[in-house]
């Protein structure tokens, strides 16, 4: 099971500015190991959107941006676009697993 | 340009084998870990397996530990998940996932493959 908690939805207008939070613990991002992020459209194969907590990968829009503080990071999403529309996970190491952790995903809607 | 493209998914019967491959092309395969992700039908992203750039380490999920077995061969470009023992809970896409960042096992995964789908029911 996942061991990162996102909100299971997130919803805004065209141009809003939304947020997702991503909450582990003391084994993972409390730990201080990264966060990184992903975007998966309908259909499609997740992507780096975000990595190192705060790094965007080429050609990832300024729009999106990442933060972190101590166990809790969050995704932002300025200028909200209907391309935006999908699902978007975090991604940390966990020392107790030995492993990589995803977070439980949340959905964006734009309204 | 990079590459990963899954193969080998199928429907296979409760307590059957079966082994899907992953071919890499468009970067320097041994120098980068590997790991395969899955995704049940309408659920989240599930890490399975990790394997290092030279096969020295390798980790597994608790539900398929003992289960599933990942290899690579650097010389033909190949990653591997030989699976025993499926069950139903198993059915998932699976995806291959580059790791990001040259000789680290364990960071982001910048490159993901489309999937190969695999169904375990009688």
């Amino acid at each position: 099971q996942s061991v990162l908690t996102q909100p299971p939805s997130v919803s805004g207008a065209p141009g809003q500015r939304v947020t997702i939070s991503c909450t582990g613990s003391s084994s993972n991002t409390g730990a201080g190991y990264d966060v990184h992020w992903y975007q998966q459209l309908p259909g499609t194969a997740p992507k780096l959107l975000i990595y190192g907590n705060s790094n965007r990968p080429s050609g990832v829009p300024d729009r999106f941006s990442g933060s972190k503080s101590g166990a809790s990071a969050s995704l932002a999403i300025t200028g909200l676009q209907a391309e935006d529309e999908a699902d978007y996970y975090c991604q940390s190491y966990d020392k107790s697993l030995s492993g990589s952790v995803f977070g439980t995903g949340t959905k964006v809607t734009v309204l | 340009e990079v590459q990963l493209v899954e193969s080998g998914g199928g429907l296979v019967q409760p307590g059957r084998s079966l082994r899907v491959s992953c071919a890499a092309s468009g970067f320097t395969f041994d120098d980068y870990a590997m790991h395969w992700v899955r995704q049940a039908p309408g659920k989240g992203l599930e890490w399975v397996s990790g394997i290092s750039w030279n096969s020295g380490t390798i980790d597994y999920a608790d539900s398929v530990k003992g289960r599933f077995t990942i290899s690579r061969d650097n010389a033909k470009n190949f990653l591997y998940l030989q699976m025993n023992s499926l069950r139903p809970e198993d059915t998932a896409l699976y995806y291959c996932a580059k790791g990001g960042v040259i000789f680290r096992l364990y960071y982001y995964m910048d490159v993901w493959g489309k999937g190969t789908t695999v169904t375990v029911s009688s």
